[in-house]
């Protein structure tokens, strides 16, 4: 595998449930990141991790948790979730999070429907 | 309060013609922008970049140009091809920034016609 991986591709889940989305980077990169795509909106960063240490809480409610076990892997584990968190949900990774001409390379997402 | 806007949400080109994407931006910290690609089913990748010292950069059939005062940028795509048929989004960050401080527009797709 190579780049970006993100699983699951599509998940449903009702207000009460609780789930996890998992990715997984095989490109060496040091920085992670989950990213929020809602219809005819921005891309919005949700968290940032840099050598498994979160720096970057961009005020995301507390029914989103992510975790980050090492520098390749990082999950987002969702509980009690609202209707309107249904999204588009983006892992990224980056070789350099303080360099501000290190691409981000993304994940294919995952498309999430709260019900 | 949006400061990175694309304010035209999508474009129809002919193939073979040029397209052109547009970019406006507010804040005048920005001095480096980028421009991602995204395919339905697939995650956003980077196309091209420039930095507020040069005013166009080109990559290919991919030409982004920048003017500082008007603090707009546009992507030129020439000639275009189905295949380049797309969501564009545009970025803008600081040269002294991380890639946290990363802001997107909304994106325009991008249709050509064979």
């Amino acid at each position: 595998e190579t780049g970006v991986t993100q699983t699951p591709r599509h998940l449903v889940m009702g207000m009460t449930n609780k789930k996890s989305l998992k990715c997984e980077q095989h490109l060496g990169h040091n920085a992670m990141y989950w990213y929020k795509q809602s219809a005819k909106k921005p891309l919005e960063l949700m968290f940032v991790y840099n050598f498994k240490e979160q720096t970057e809480n961009n005020s995301v409610p507390s029914r989103f948790s992510p975790e980050c076990p090492n520098s390749s892997h990082l999950f987002l584990h969702l509980h009690t979730l609202q209707p309107e968190d249904s999204a588009l949900y983006l892992c990224a990774s980056s070789q350099d999070p303080d360099s501000y001409n290190s691409p981000l390379h993304f994940g294919n997402g995952t498309r999430l429907t709260v019900t | 309060d949006q400061q990175v806007k694309q304010n035209s949400p999508s474009l129809s080109v002919q193939e073979g013609r040029i397209s052109i994407l547009n970019c406006d931006y507010t804040n005048s910290m920005f001095d480096y922008f980028l421009w991602y690609k995204k395919y339905p089913a697939e995650g956003p990748t980077f196309l091209i970049s420039i930095s507020s010292i040069k005013d166009k950069n080109e990559d290919g059939r991919f030409t982004v140009f920048l003017n500082k005062s008007a603090k707009h940028l546009s992507l030129h795509i020439v000639p275009s091809q189905p295949g380049d048929s797309a969501v564009y989004f545009c970025a803008a960050n600081s040269r002294t920034g991380a890639n946290s401080k990363l802001t997107f527009g909304k994106g325009i797709t991008l249709s050509v016609r064979p």
